[in-house]
This record gives C-alpha cells, structure tokens and sequence, in this order.
C-alpha cells in the first residue's frame, strides 16, 4: 500500500534554532517528492520538489533531502523565525499516473520567541 | 490571475441545503483537483480533471458530491444536501500539466460549516 509517514507529528523549538523533520515513504513507482508549507487557514505552498536522483534540494533557509534507496526524506530548517509556524507536509507522487499523490499527514511546528 | 482563487472564502449552511464552491486555477493550466481537509490533517484527494474531462472522481465521499469543469478553467464543487460531516476545508489546485515535475499550486481553501 502507496504509504507517506512524518514524524514528529509536531515539534516546538526556539526562534533561532535548527530542526529537522523526517519523511518516509513506501510509494512504487516513485516519480518525485514535494515538501510543502500550510499556514494556519491557507492554501499548502510548495517548498521544493525531488526527483530520485536528486539527494538535496534548497529554499532559502529550507534544505530538502532525498535518499531513494531507504525511501526516506528529511527537511532541515536552519536559524528558524517565527514565521515558520505552520504544517509541513511531505508529499510523493506516482510514476504511473499523471495526477496521484500521496500525501503525509504532516508535522506542525511551532517556533517560540 | 496570479494564483488559484476560490470563493466563498468561508461558508455556513443549515443541514440539508445545497452549497456550490468555485475555483477560478491559474490562466492555461490544465489539470485540476480538488480536495478535502479535515482540521489537523492532511488533504484528501476528492477528484481530478484534465482540461474538461473529469478523469477520476473516486475520492468523492458520496453522490452527494459532484464536480465539474464543462469549458476547462473554472471549477464548481457542488454538495447536495450537507450533512455535519461535510464540514471541512475544500482546497482547489492546478497545474500546468501532469503533475510529474511540475508544481501544484493550491487556492487559499473555502471553510465550509455545516450547522
């Protein structure tokens, strides 16, 4: 079964800080990876996009990465602000298909001052 | 216009009226979808259209719900007969293409209420 699982499911750090947020995913034929960010009340906004053969992927403070082979995926947030707040959903789509996408259910970050 | 609007931004309906959400995608893109989100989770795909055909509709929770796309740019979500479990962000999004390589670009949503 077509799987997209993110942990934590919600993490709070100090304005300032770094984070991590982890992505794995059991999506065959796997295509491409998305990380998207969804403020409180709005529209998801896309962060990056990974095919398989890219193992990183930046965005201004956001550095996405991408192991193919353990199916695994990581977003990194470097010297966080509070404007970060918000989900962080991860996202794979199917090879097979011109519009399937498995969608995780996300970890929502809160950033402190 | 410069992204995908939708409207109403926010809606309440009485249990049995019939509501009809509108998605207006990015000038020339040709797919479209439309989701569904509950509070604290993911989206849930609800169907799909290339251009005017309605490609896949299996996401849609029951035939109650129907979409349409007829002259493939705006999109209206229609719901016959809400019940309290329709309640939910519905979220429209489009591409340029197939969505293998390209970016899917999401509306702000319609809160739908259902009292």
């Amino acid at each position: 079964k077509n799987q997209v699982e993110q942990s934590p499911q919600s993490l709070i750090i100090l304005e300032g800080k770094n984070c991590t947020l982890q992505c794995n995913y059991t999506v065959s034929p796997f295509s491409n990876l998305r990380w998207y960010k969804q403020d409180t009340g709005r529209g998801p906004v896309s962060l990056t996009i990974m095919t398989f053969s890219e193992n990183t992927k930046s965005n201004g403070r956001y550095t996405a990465t991408l192991d193919a082979d353990t199916k695994q995926s990581s977003l990194h947030i470097t010297a966080s602000q509070l404007s970060d707040s918000a989900s962080y959903i991860c996202v794979v789509s199917v090879a097979d298909s011109n519009y399937q996408l498995i969608w995780g259910a996300g970890t929502k970050l809160i950033i402190k001052p | 216009g410069a992204g995908v609007s939708q409207s109403p931004r926010y809606k309440v309906a009485k249990r049995g009226q019939d509501v009809a959400l509108r998605c207006d995608p990015i000038s020339g893109h040709v797919s479209l979808f439309w989701y569904q989100q509950a509070l604290g989770q993911g989206p849930e795909f609800l169907t799909y259209f290339q251009n005017e055909a309605q490609l896949d509709k299996s996401g849609l929770p029951s035939d109650r719900f129907f979409a349409e796309r007829p002259e493939g740019s705006v999109s209206t979500l229609k719901i016959q007969r809400t019940q309290q479990e329709d309640s939910a962000v519905y979220l429209c999004a489009s591409s340029p293409g197939p969505i293998s390589g390209n970016t899917i670009y999401f509306g702000e949503g319609s809160w739908l209420t259902v009292v």
